[in-house]
């Protein structure tokens, strides 16, 4: 089993909105990760967890807020976002951060209003 | 600089033929390891095939195959005997080193190739 289980799948919240997107996995994966991507964009990192600590976060504003609770899920919170915050939002994870295999959940499309 | 550079924005092949989609990086690690992605239009990244830099033999994954040059640095996806569903985009993604502490756990990925196969 290498699924990474998103949800929700669609997302549409207003500006003065909190919502929270959640990613689950039960490999056994250490790793955990957060991308964002734009339409015609590659992924861009937001943050890593690494055995349940905040490893990297890419200077993300302060209105994503990413939660690891355990090791098979990851949370991310959202308040007060603007409109260019609307794109695809990737869950990945993998064994460790030595990563030789990184498997990604099928994203929620988040649409601001 | 880019670390991965992806310098065919669309290919077309036809159902059956094999396609080759580039993929170069750079890096002056010694440990690395170089990824390819397909992303069809629902989204989902699925992962397909997995190079590391000590490994000797190129990887091969079913139809999914990697030409990797380490002198030229490039990594090329081949893709024998297309199918209709292969039509997506295809990213080529890298993982620097095994100890450098804040890049760890990074996936730098290239812009992207838009494959279309047609019948």
């Amino acid at each position: 089993d290498t699924e990474v289980t998103q949800t929700p799948k669609h997302l549409v919240m207003g500006m003065t909105n909190k919502k929270s997107l959640k990613c689950e996995q039960h490999m056994g994966h250490r790793a955990m990760y957060w991308y964002k991507q734009k339409a015609k964009k590659p992924p861009e990192l937001m943050f890593v967890y690494s055995y349940e600590k905040l490893s990297i976060n890419e200077s993300v504003p302060s209105r994503f807020s990413p939660e690891c609770p355990n090791s098979s899920l990851l949370n991310l919170h959202l308040h007060a976002l603007q409109p260019e915050d609307s794109a695809l939002y990737l869950c990945a994870s993998s064994q460790d951060l030595r990563v030789t295999e990184a498997f990604f959940g099928q994203g929620t499309r988040l649409t601001v209003v | 600089a880019q670390k991965i550079t992806q310098t065919q924005p669309g290919m077309f092949v036809q159902e059956k033929e094999a396609v080759t989609l580039d993929c170069t990086y750079d890096t002056s690690d010694q440990s690395y390891g170089l990824f390819w992605y397909k992303q069809p239009s629902s989204g989902e990244m699925i992962f397909l095939i997995y190079q590391g830099s000590y490994d000797e033999q190129n990887a091969t994954e079913g139809r999914y195959s990697l030409n990797f040059q380490k002198a030229r640095k490039s990594a090329n996806l081949v893709i024998s005997a297309s199918q209709l569903g292969d039509s997506a985009m295809y990213f080529c993604a890298m993982r620097e080193g095994r100890g450098r502490g804040s890049t760890l756990g990074r996936l730098y990925f290239g812009r992207g190739t838009q494959l279309t196969v047609w019948p």
